[in-house]
């Protein structure tokens, strides 16, 4: 089977930095992604591991570890148009390259 | 330029009815993957076409949804004899190539009474 674990909710205050960790068993592997998802709207595109180390993007950086099957997003400085929800996927699947999703990671972000 | 379109995006269906919904992926993707998002829940594959060809639909939940891409480009998802376990938001979304990043479109959110 296969499986995305990322926490359920998240706080943390305008200004700070959040990580948020995502833990994965699947069968097969060609990449991990992580999208932002605002209420109502559609996932959009943050960032993309296929090798292990560490993505940088402005504020946002993700870390991939294959033999830990173990990533995390990273967001800096804060601001309060971030609130929103964080989906971590795995892409599987030869030919296909399908998404498996984590059930997304709430993070509310406060004044 | 333009981004993944579906329509409608929204949709009230009465227990029993059929249903189709619309994707316009970005012009000249070959990948085009539908998804089912549950409120509160990642989204789920359903299936997935390279050009007109449906490579998988191992995600299909059952008999009652139907996919196609006849010119490779607009795809529909059709859902016959409607149940209320099928409302949810359904993604569309479209790569340049196998393995890119998907552009999903706004979804469609379906509600079965």
């Amino acid at each position: 089977g296969q499986n995305i674990d990322q926490p359920t909710e998240m706080t943390a205050t305008e200004g700070a930095i959040v990580q948020i960790n995502c833990t994965y068993q699947t069968s097969g592997f060609n990449g991990l992604f992580w999208y932002q998802q605002h209420a109502g709207e559609a996932p959009t595109f943050l960032s993309y591991n296929v090798l292990d180390g560490l993505e940088e993007k402005g504020r946002f950086s993700s870390f991939l570890s294959r033999s830990k099957g173990y990533s995390y997003l990273l967001l800096k400085e804060l601001q309060m148009k971030d609130s929103a929800s964080y989906l971590c996927a795995v892409s599987i699947g030869g030919a296909t390259n399908k998404l498996i999703f984590g059930t997304g990671t709430l993070l509310a972000v406060q004044p | 330029g333009a981004g993944v379109s579906q329509s409608p995006r929204y949709k009230v269906a009465k227990r029993g009815q059929d249903v189709a919904l619309r994707c316009d992926p970005i012009s000249g993707h070959v990948s085009l993957f539908w998804y089912q998002q549950a409120l509160g829940q990642g989204p789920e594959f359903l299936t997935y076409f390279q050009n007109e060809a449906q490579l998988d639909k191992s995600g299909l939940p059952s008999d009652r949804f139907f996919a196609e891409r006849p010119e490779g480009s607009v795809s529909t998802l059709k859902i016959q004899r409607t149940q209320q376990e099928d409302s949810a938001v359904y993604l569309c979304a479209s790569s340049s190539t196998p393995g890119n990043e998907q552009f999903f479109g706004p979804g469609t959110r379906l509600t079965v009474l």
